[in-house]
């Protein structure tokens, strides 16, 4: 059965040092989503992107994340100066259409900044 | 402010018995609404998805229900099993043009022997 995969499963890294997260949605969606949940705390969306470009983002979306889809099957998160507060699981997710469809998520990326 | 109320925060039932957990949402404008299963440390798996037009949807044991004058649904989950124990999201999606996603905080729930 089609997965959404995401690496790595769990990164340590050092505050203000850029990450990148990966996510490899379903091979035929279209529609492709970043989440991140503090522990203990609610799946937060972050970002939608489709046709190359963001649909929309949340507040928390700011200067310090980007995504990219560098080619045909990668979707990346990249986080240029990691803060404390940014240790979370991310989760990437995917859809074949438009908001409407079933949404398909990854394991998630656990992200731990010292 | 769009918003997902879910509740109760968690709760305790024994094997084989039923529950009903509830999301109040107030959200705009609305598309669709789906009740998630998320196991702890994993991403959430569907259950269901319901637009504005469709009143209740079943999954196997799980049976979902809508209201979208009252703006509430309900997650119907039957014969409780111990693999049921996670929590479950309520997660509503904005029609906008990015379908951007408004998750509840969850409800916890603990199948017992």
């Amino acid at each position: 059965e089609p997965e959404v995969t995401q690496t790595p499963s769990h990164q340590v890294t050092q505050m203000g040092q850029e990450v990148i997260l990966r996510c490899v949605p379903i091979s035929n969606h279209l529609y492709f989503y970043w989440y991140r949940q503090i522990l203990g705390q609610k799946v937060e969306f972050l970002v939608s992107f489709y046709n190359n470009e963001i649909s929309e983002k949340s507040e928390i979306f700011d200067d310090q994340f980007s995504v990219e889809r560098p080619d045909g099957s990668n979707f990346t998160l990249k986080i240029r100066s990691t803060k404390l507060e940014d240790s979370a699981m991310y989760f990437c997710a995917s859809s074949p259409g438009p908001g409407r469809g079933e949404l398909f998520f990854g394991e998630g990326s656990r992200l731990t900044v010292l | 402010k769009n918003q997902v109320e879910q509740s109760p925060q968690s709760l305790i039932i024994l094997e084989g018995k039923n529950c009903t957990l509830q999301c109040n949402y107030t959200v705009s404008p609305f598309s669709n609404l789906r009740w998630y299963k998320q196991d702890t440390g994993r991403g959430p798996v569907s259950l269901t998805i319901m637009t504005f037009s469709e009143n209740t949807k079943s999954n196997g044991r799980y049976t979902a229900t809508l209201d979208a004058d009252t703006k509430q649904s309900s997650l119907h989950i039957t014969a409780s099993q111990l693999s049921d124990s996670a929590s479950y999201i309520c997660v509503v999606t904005l029609n906008t043009g990015g379908f951007k996603t408004i998750f509840g905080a969850g409800t916890r729930l603990f199948v017992k022997a």
